[in-house]
């Protein structure tokens, strides 16, 4: 079967413009997460999605970075107006449902950089 | 806070050997889990082994065991038999709270990694 599928893989954007970074999860995972790696450091948490409801966006470093899962499925992670220090890997994992003991099923992620 | 540190940024090991990565972690939740993935170079996070705070025994998987101390919250990854495609970044995280099955969910909170080299 699949995995968690990502994409663009690689992203070069200019600086003040907007990227779109998608995830496509395993088929019948209820739950979604966005990480962001920066270069030689752990990932960090950005949101967390149950379906389509966003549960938690605590991570989210600015209101420029918005997530959405509108079906419940695929979600998509939107940075506007880009800095460089938004340049890092950005991790999607899903799990079936999230519950404790509960492996997450990572993603390549996309490495974005900013210029 | 929680807080996982990994002391080790990088260790190599010869093949064959055994090799142990570090972990401790800081937490005032009773309930919560360890989980150990690997990051080869192609950047996917894998999976390797879990610990729940309540698990009496300690975790195997294969090669891979958990050193579980949780007196010196310290949960300590032991490779055996080590093989080259062990080479990779080693991240220890947790997952603090009770999971979704009790209205929480599985946040991971990682260290900062121990990247191993196997030598022939």
């Amino acid at each position: 079967g699949a995995g968690v599928s990502q994409s663009p893989r690689y992203k070069v954007a200019k600086r003040g413009q907007d990227v779109a970074l998608r995830c496509d999860p395993i088929s019948g995972h209820v739950s979604l997460f966005w990480y962001q790696q920066a270069l030689g450091q752990g990932p960090e948490f950005l949101t967390y999605f149950q379906n389509e409801a966003q549960l938690d966006k605590s991570g989210l470093p600015s209101d420029r970075f918005f997530a959405e899962r509108p079906e419940g499925s695929v979600s998509t992670l939107k940075i506007q107006r880009t800095q460089q220090e938004d340049s890092a890997v950005y991790l999607c994992a899903s799990s079936f449902q999230g519950v404790a003991e509960e492996t997450q099923y990572f993603g390549p992620g996309t490495r974005l950089l900013v210029l | 806070a929680q807080k996982i540190t990994q002391t080790q940024p990088g260790m190599f090991v010869q093949e064959k050997e055994a090799v142990t990565l570090d972990c401790t972690y800081d937490t005032s939740d009773p309930s919560y889990g360890l989980f150990w993935y690997k990051q080869p170079s192609s950047g996917e996070m894998i999976f390797l082994i879990y610990q729940g705070s309540y698990d009496q025994q300690n975790a195997t998987e294969g090669r891979y065991s958990l050193n579980f101390q949780k007196a010196r919250k310290s949960a300590n990854l032991v490779i055996s038999a080590s093989q080259l495609g062990d080479s990779a970044m080693y991240f220890c995280a947790m997952r603090e709270g009770p999971g979704a099955s009790r209205g929480g969910y599985n946040k991971l909170i990682f260290g900062a990694g121990t990247r191993l080299a196997v030598h022939p």
